[in-house]
């Protein structure tokens, strides 16, 4: 069964360094998403991404996040200069048609940022 | 502020009992509402997921309820199993001006035990 993957599962990081984490989103899809769960927390979105434009950001995704998709298969998620609290648990979501109302999202088994 | 709160926040029940987890939310214009299940240290999967027209929706032994007007919802587990244990998170979704803001509760954590 197609699933989405991530890499890699945990991430280790010095504050101030830049970090990127990979996801392969399902083949058949096209919208793609990025959320982080900070321990204990809730899961928050971050990033939508359609067509090679962010459809859509929350106030979480400021200037130090940016997204890409570089090639027909990975999405990434660039962090410029950490900071502490950026230490989370990063989910990557694909689906097959836009966020309305029946879209199903398949969500990735997470990278686990630490930020030290 | 749109938020969404979920009860109780943890439950433990022994294997074969039915459980009810509830969802209450303020988020508007609602567009839709989905519970999904969380095994720790996962990423979430889907539930159900349910328009604003819609009462109830079933996906095995699990049956959703919304009352759009009282901005309810819940999640009945039937026969649960020891794979049941893990986290149950209610997600609504605005629409604003066609755009995708999803708000999460912080679920309830299911402990089955046999």
């Amino acid at each position: 069964e197609p699933e989405v993957t991530q890499t890699p599962s945990h991430q280790v990081t010095q504050m101030g360094q830049e970090v990127i984490l990979r996801c392969v989103p399902i083949s058949n899809h096209l919208y793609f998403y990025w959320y982080r769960q900070i321990l204990g927390q809730k899961v928050e979105f971050l990033v939508s991404f359609y067509n090679n434009e962010i459809s859509e950001k929350s106030e979480i995704f400021d200037d130090q996040f940016s997204v890409e998709r570089p090639d027909g298969s990975n999405f990434t998620l660039k962090i410029r200069s950490t900071k502490l609290e950026d230490s989370a648990m990063y989910f990557c979501a694909s689906s097959e048609t836009g966020p309305n109302s029946y879209n199903e999202q398949f969500f990735g088994p997470g990278t686990r940022l630490t930020v030290l | 502020k749109n938020q969404v709160e979920q009860s109780p926040q943890s439950l433990i029940i022994l294997e074969g009992k039915n459980c009810t987890l509830q969802c209450n939310y303020t988020v508007s214009p609602f567009s839709n509402l989905r519970w999904y299940k969380q095994d720790t240290g996962r990423g979430p999967v889907s539930l159900t997921i349910m328009t604003f027209s819609e009462n109830t929706k079933s996906n095995g032994r699990y049956t959703a309820t919304l009352d759009a007007d009282t901005k309810q919802s819940s999640l009945h587990i039937t026969a649960s199993q020891l794979s049941d244990s893990a986290s149950y998170i209610c997600v609504v979704s605005a629409y604003p001006g066609g755009s995708y803001i999803p708000t999460f509760g912080r679920g309830t954590s299911l402990i089955v035990h046999p």
